[in-house]
């Protein structure tokens, strides 16, 4: 079955460093979906990246989406402690049901 | 947040007792799901609904029921809870190929 793959599982970082998540899949997506999940709360979607090369950024969010449609990135501009959370990458597969299989998430600590 | 909301939020019970989690929502979505999250594992799916007595299974779906009588109501059935059942449970909605979570349900089996 469809398996994504999601590195790092952590990472801590002082406030205003830079942060990066990857999410790899051995095959093409049909999309790509990230979400956040605050420490005790429930994951919130973020964004939806559909095509190929895709780059959207949200305030200090970049998201991008591999020319191949294989892997993703999220990367975090000047992390603030606000960013702490666990951060998840999905996609869509089984058609018109809307499943979505998650990648096992990249849990972010930041340090003031 | 899409209005969803989970009951109960918290639940301890013991190994071999039946346990129902629910999840309604007030959003009219069609489909509705149950996930759950264990630390290394991410999110995984239970089973899904796609309209009113319309589900499926997921990945996990191994000593778990559902029910669905009405669009708003999506039931999760432990019929002889196991500790390995022992968890945080997610359901999510969408209409879309985005999905909406609610709060989320911590149940121990002891």
């Amino acid at each position: 079955g469809q398996q994504v793959m999601q590195i790092p599982q952590y990472q801590h970082v002082q406030e205003g460093e830079d942060f990066t998540t990857y999410c790899n899949s051995s095959t093409t997506l049909s999309n790509i979906q990230w979400y956040k999940q605050r420490p005790g709360g429930h994951p919130v979607f973020l964004i939806q990246l559909v095509k190929s090369g895709e780059v959207k950024k949200q305030k200090r969010l970049t998201f991008q989406f591999g020319e191949a449609k294989k892997n993703s990135s999220l990367h975090i501009t000047a992390t603030q402690t606000t960013d702490v959370g666990t951060y998840f990458c999905a996609t869509n597969y089984g058609g018109a049901t809307n499943k979505l299989i998650f990648g096992t998430g990249t849990l972010l600590a930041v340090q003031p | 947040d899409a209005g969803i909301t989970q009951s109960p939020r918290h639940k301890v019970t013991e190994t071999g007792t039946p346990v129902t989690l629910r999840c309604h929502q007030t959003e009219n979505h069609r489909y509705m799901y149950w996930y759950r999250q264990d630390p290394g594992h991410g999110l995984r799916l239970i089973h899904y609904s796609y309209g009113v007595k319309d589900t499926d299974k997921g990945e996990v779906s191994d000593g778990y029921s559902v029910s669905r009588s009405k669009t708003e109501d999506f039931l999760l059935t432990l019929e002889s809870a196991t500790s390995s059942q022992t968890s945080v449970y997610f359901c999510a909605t969408t209409n879309t190929d985005t999905q909406y979570f609610g709060p989320g349900t911590r149940l121990t089996v002891l």
